[in-house]
Protein backbone atom coordinates (compact mmCIF):
# COMPACT_ATOMS: atom_id res chain seq x y z
CA UNK A 1 0.00 0.00 0.00
CA UNK A 2 0.96 3.49 -0.78
CA UNK A 3 1.45 5.87 2.48
CA UNK A 4 3.17 9.17 3.28
CA UNK A 5 3.84 10.19 6.92
CA UNK A 6 4.77 13.52 8.28
CA UNK A 7 5.90 12.48 11.57
CA UNK A 8 5.32 15.92 12.84
CA UNK A 9 1.74 16.80 13.99
CA UNK A 10 3.41 20.39 14.78
CA UNK A 11 6.72 22.01 14.21
CA UNK A 12 7.64 25.69 16.27
CA UNK A 13 10.53 27.54 14.84
CA UNK A 14 11.62 31.20 15.58
CA UNK A 15 10.96 33.99 12.99
CA UNK A 16 14.81 34.01 11.06
CA UNK A 17 15.63 30.37 12.09
CA UNK A 18 15.43 27.61 9.46
CA UNK A 19 13.22 25.39 9.18
CA UNK A 20 12.46 21.73 8.80
CA UNK A 21 9.13 19.79 7.82
CA UNK A 22 9.82 16.05 7.78
CA UNK A 23 8.12 14.20 5.21
CA UNK A 24 8.55 10.17 4.31
CA UNK A 25 6.90 7.86 1.60
CA UNK A 26 6.48 4.11 0.98
CA UNK A 27 5.72 3.73 -2.41
CA UNK A 28 5.77 1.13 -5.80
CA UNK A 29 7.06 2.00 -8.08
CA UNK A 30 8.75 5.85 -9.23
CA UNK A 31 7.04 8.67 -7.10
CA UNK A 32 6.01 12.64 -8.04
CA UNK A 33 6.67 14.64 -4.47
CA UNK A 34 4.51 17.28 -3.76
CA UNK A 35 4.46 20.26 -1.04
CA UNK A 36 1.47 21.91 -0.50
CA UNK A 37 0.46 24.74 2.52
CA UNK A 38 -3.36 25.24 3.60
CA UNK A 39 -3.57 28.51 5.36
CA UNK A 40 -7.03 28.99 7.70
CA UNK A 41 -10.00 28.50 5.34
CA UNK A 42 -8.05 28.49 2.45
CA UNK A 43 -7.66 25.63 -0.18
CA UNK A 44 -4.78 23.68 -0.73
CA UNK A 45 -2.08 25.55 -2.49
CA UNK A 46 1.30 24.23 -4.37
CA UNK A 47 4.33 24.54 -3.35
CA UNK A 48 6.88 22.59 -5.21
CA UNK A 49 7.24 19.20 -6.81
CA UNK A 50 10.13 16.72 -7.81
CA UNK A 51 9.72 14.39 -10.76
CA UNK A 52 12.85 13.47 -11.59
CA UNK A 53 16.60 15.31 -12.24
CA UNK A 54 18.08 17.35 -9.59
CA UNK A 55 17.45 16.26 -5.86
CA UNK A 56 17.00 19.94 -4.24
CA UNK A 57 14.08 21.61 -5.82
CA UNK A 58 13.08 25.17 -5.34
CA UNK A 59 9.87 26.36 -5.04
CA UNK A 60 7.11 29.07 -3.65
CA UNK A 61 7.84 31.93 -1.04
CA UNK A 62 11.68 30.38 -0.45
CA UNK A 63 10.68 26.82 0.36
CA UNK A 64 12.94 24.14 -1.12
CA UNK A 65 12.92 20.43 -1.20
CA UNK A 66 15.17 17.35 -0.79
CA UNK A 67 14.49 14.06 -2.72
CA UNK A 68 16.38 10.97 -0.71
CA UNK A 69 15.69 7.90 -2.56
CA UNK A 70 17.66 5.96 0.23
CA UNK A 71 15.85 7.38 3.41
CA UNK A 72 12.25 7.71 1.00
CA UNK A 73 12.17 10.86 2.39
CA UNK A 74 11.29 14.46 0.84
CA UNK A 75 11.89 16.99 3.42
CA UNK A 76 10.88 20.79 3.12
CA UNK A 77 13.30 23.64 4.14
CA UNK A 78 13.13 27.07 3.99
CA UNK A 79 16.82 28.74 5.38
CA UNK A 80 14.90 31.72 7.08
CA UNK A 81 11.53 31.41 8.71
CA UNK A 82 9.12 34.14 8.56
CA UNK A 83 6.09 34.77 10.85
CA UNK A 84 3.84 34.82 7.87
CA UNK A 85 4.82 30.89 7.08
CA UNK A 86 2.63 29.92 9.86
CA UNK A 87 0.40 27.31 8.21
CA UNK A 88 -0.61 23.36 7.97
CA UNK A 89 2.00 22.12 5.18
CA UNK A 90 1.15 18.60 3.34
CA UNK A 91 3.66 16.03 1.47
CA UNK A 92 1.63 14.11 -1.28
CA UNK A 93 3.05 11.99 -3.57
CA UNK A 94 2.08 10.56 -6.91
CA UNK A 95 2.54 7.12 -8.05
CA UNK A 96 3.80 6.86 -11.96
CA UNK A 97 1.32 3.81 -12.50
CA UNK A 98 -1.80 5.67 -11.10
CA UNK A 99 -1.76 8.96 -12.23
CA UNK A 100 -5.35 9.61 -10.57
CA UNK A 101 -4.57 9.43 -7.25
CA UNK A 102 -2.59 11.66 -4.91
CA UNK A 103 -1.64 10.25 -1.45
CA UNK A 104 -1.78 12.82 1.13
CA UNK A 105 0.34 13.07 4.91
CA UNK A 106 -1.32 13.98 7.79
CA UNK A 107 -0.10 17.12 7.69
CA UNK A 108 2.16 19.12 10.10
CA UNK A 109 1.61 22.78 11.57
CA UNK A 110 4.21 25.26 11.22
CA UNK A 111 4.46 28.05 13.90
CA UNK A 112 6.78 30.53 13.32
CA UNK A 113 7.07 32.94 16.67
CA UNK A 114 8.80 36.42 16.30
CA UNK B 1 -9.84 34.13 -12.93
CA UNK B 2 -9.99 31.30 -10.91
CA UNK B 3 -8.46 28.12 -11.87
CA UNK B 4 -10.56 25.61 -9.79
CA UNK B 5 -13.71 27.20 -8.67
CA UNK B 6 -16.28 25.29 -6.15
CA UNK B 7 -19.40 26.70 -4.99
CA UNK B 8 -21.06 26.91 -2.38
CA UNK B 9 -18.38 28.16 0.17
CA UNK B 10 -20.40 27.71 3.17
CA UNK B 11 -23.46 24.92 3.59
CA UNK B 12 -25.28 24.59 6.75
CA UNK B 13 -28.16 22.13 6.11
CA UNK B 14 -30.41 19.58 8.33
CA UNK B 15 -29.89 16.11 8.57
CA UNK B 16 -31.72 14.28 5.78
CA UNK B 17 -31.62 16.74 3.14
CA UNK B 18 -30.05 16.66 0.20
CA UNK B 19 -27.61 18.82 -1.59
CA UNK B 20 -24.87 19.37 -4.14
CA UNK B 21 -21.72 21.08 -4.35
CA UNK B 22 -20.34 22.30 -8.12
CA UNK B 23 -16.78 22.55 -9.08
CA UNK B 24 -15.38 24.09 -12.22
CA UNK B 25 -12.24 24.16 -13.80
CA UNK B 26 -10.76 26.48 -16.39
CA UNK B 27 -7.49 24.75 -16.84
CA UNK B 28 -8.24 22.27 -19.31
CA UNK B 29 -7.28 19.43 -17.38
CA UNK B 30 -8.61 15.82 -17.89
CA UNK B 31 -8.10 14.66 -14.44
CA UNK B 32 -10.60 15.96 -11.32
CA UNK B 33 -11.02 14.78 -7.79
CA UNK B 34 -13.59 15.62 -4.44
CA UNK B 35 -11.13 14.96 -1.43
CA UNK B 36 -12.87 15.16 1.84
CA UNK B 37 -11.26 17.14 5.23
CA UNK B 38 -12.07 15.98 8.36
CA UNK B 39 -11.89 17.47 11.47
CA UNK B 40 -8.42 16.67 12.23
CA UNK B 41 -7.21 18.09 8.79
CA UNK B 42 -6.73 14.16 7.07
CA UNK B 43 -7.10 14.92 3.10
CA UNK B 44 -8.80 11.89 2.00
CA UNK B 45 -9.76 10.83 -1.96
CA UNK B 46 -13.37 10.29 -1.84
CA UNK B 47 -13.41 10.40 -5.92
CA UNK B 48 -11.41 10.51 -9.66
CA UNK B 49 -12.43 11.65 -12.74
CA UNK B 50 -11.24 11.36 -16.02
CA UNK B 51 -12.33 12.89 -19.46
CA UNK B 52 -15.80 12.57 -17.41
CA UNK B 53 -15.19 8.29 -16.61
CA UNK B 54 -15.16 7.14 -12.84
CA UNK B 55 -11.63 6.20 -12.07
CA UNK B 56 -11.48 6.44 -8.81
CA UNK B 57 -14.17 5.23 -5.69
CA UNK B 58 -12.80 5.25 -2.36
CA UNK B 59 -15.59 3.31 -0.46
CA UNK B 60 -17.32 6.36 -0.24
CA UNK B 61 -21.31 5.74 0.86
CA UNK B 62 -23.77 5.69 -2.04
CA UNK B 63 -25.16 8.55 -0.41
CA UNK B 64 -22.19 10.41 -2.38
CA UNK B 65 -23.06 10.72 -6.39
CA UNK B 66 -20.44 12.39 -8.42
CA UNK B 67 -21.75 13.45 -11.64
CA UNK B 68 -19.26 15.03 -14.75
CA UNK B 69 -21.18 16.76 -17.34
CA UNK B 70 -17.85 17.68 -19.16
CA UNK B 71 -14.36 17.54 -18.13
CA UNK B 72 -14.63 20.98 -17.02
CA UNK B 73 -17.20 20.18 -14.23
CA UNK B 74 -17.19 17.76 -11.55
CA UNK B 75 -20.48 18.28 -9.20
CA UNK B 76 -20.95 16.22 -6.25
CA UNK B 77 -24.44 15.62 -4.91
CA UNK B 78 -25.20 14.11 -1.56
CA UNK B 79 -28.44 12.48 -0.71
CA UNK B 80 -29.97 11.91 2.82
CA UNK B 81 -26.99 13.99 4.67
CA UNK B 82 -26.01 12.77 7.94
CA UNK B 83 -24.15 14.57 11.23
CA UNK B 84 -20.93 12.53 10.46
CA UNK B 85 -20.52 14.10 6.34
CA UNK B 86 -19.73 17.49 8.70
CA UNK B 87 -16.91 18.35 6.63
CA UNK B 88 -14.86 20.10 4.31
CA UNK B 89 -14.50 19.17 0.34
CA UNK B 90 -12.40 19.92 -1.82
CA UNK B 91 -12.53 19.68 -5.54
CA UNK B 92 -9.25 19.72 -7.57
CA UNK B 93 -8.15 18.78 -10.80
CA UNK B 94 -4.91 17.57 -12.61
CA UNK B 95 -3.39 17.06 -15.66
CA UNK B 96 0.57 15.88 -15.64
CA UNK B 97 2.35 16.44 -12.40
CA UNK B 98 0.61 18.93 -9.66
CA UNK B 99 -3.29 18.97 -8.60
CA UNK B 100 -4.95 22.36 -8.24
CA UNK B 101 -7.27 22.69 -5.42
CA UNK B 102 -10.19 25.01 -5.20
CA UNK B 103 -10.84 26.56 -1.87
CA UNK B 104 -13.25 23.95 -0.48
CA UNK B 105 -16.92 23.89 0.38
CA UNK B 106 -17.24 23.75 4.22
CA UNK B 107 -20.57 21.72 5.20
CA UNK B 108 -22.17 21.38 8.83
CA UNK B 109 -24.92 19.09 9.18
CA UNK B 110 -26.92 20.31 12.17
Amino acid sequence: AQSVAQPEDQVNVAEGNPLTVKCTYSVSGNPYLFWYVQYPNRGLQFLLKYITGDNLVKGSYGFEAEFNKSQTSFHLKKPSALVSDSALYFCAVRVTYNFNKFYFGSGTKLNVKP
Amino acid sequence: DTAVSQTPKYLVTQMGNDKSIKCEQNLGHDTMYWYKQDSKKFLKIMFSYNNKELIINETVPNRFSPKSPDKAHLNLHINSLELGDSAVYFCASSQEHEAFFGQGTRLTVV
